[in-house]
């Protein structure tokens, strides 16, 4: 069984939008700080987006102010809304759960991801 | 915050062992022990391989093993087998702003 099960990507034209679901099954997704990875066609992945178990959310550079990360409790889901889309969004993305350690100022850091999903391809062409 | 660097392909024989390198900054890899390693195969989900530097989660073969050196860190994957060969990925925790970087992958032929 995939913990992890993404969905929602597709083809779509730039400047276009989609909104990414990811549903997670043995775990809830509140309890969790879940993130959004990608990786292009032959590139590296590439960390996307996260939101921490408080609903604190954080972008890369790359995706500020036009993604949007959000879950669903009840329904354990994972969304990535993906506005002002551009080609260099192509690429497959990943939802993943993620670990780390607070320090004693209470600031996270991420140290690894777990229970990545087989991923959802997104295309930005016209 | 740039990538950090692997090489692009690695080959060994069945049986040898071999390391791959990533190679960060004093901002990345040589500041926090948070490295990690992915193995992906196609069409499969990532799979976390070593965590924390050398840490194996369970069910990861002792045959993996993660190390570091100032800004490189290193995976070494002794006893080589024929499913081994995939594509190796390292990432590094970068700091409260860049949060994770990652390598651009290393594509392992076992020969």
């Amino acid at each position: 069984e995939v913990p992890l099960e993404e969905s929602g990507g597709g083809l779509v034209q730039p400047g276009g939008s989609l909104r990414l679901s990811c549903a997670a099954s043995g775990f809830s997704v509140s309890s969790n700080h879940m993130t959004w990875l990608r990786q292009a066609p032959g590139k590296g992945l590439e960390w996307v987006s996260i939101i921490y178990a408080n609903a604190n959310t954080y972008y890369a550079d790359s995706v500020k102010g036009r993604f949007t990360i959000s879950r669903h409790n009840s329904e354990d889901t994972l969304y990535l809304q993906m506005n002002s889309l551009r080609p260099d969004d192509t690429a497959m993305y990943y939802c993943a759960r993620a670990r780390g350690y607070y320090d004693s100022a209470g600031i996270f850091s991420i140290s690894f991801f777990v229970d990545w999903g087989l991923g959802t391809q997104v295309t930005v062409s016209s | 915050q740039s990538a950090l660097t692997q090489p692009r392909s690695v080959s060994g024989s069945l049986g040898q062992s071999v390391t791959l390198s990533c190679t960060g900054t004093s901002g990345d890899v040589g500041r926090y022990n948070y490295v990690s390693w992915y193995q992906e195969h196609p069409g499969k989900a990532p799979k976390l391989l070593i965590y924390d530097v050398t840490k194996r989660p369970s069910g990861v073969p002792d045959r993996f093993s993660g190390s570091k050196s100032g800004n490189t860190a290193s995976l070494t994957i002794s006893g080589l087998q024929a499913e081994d060969e995939a594509d190796y990925s390292c990432a590094s925790y970068a700091g409260s702003y860049t949060f994770v970087i990652f390598g651009g992958g290393t594509k392992l032929t076992v020969l």
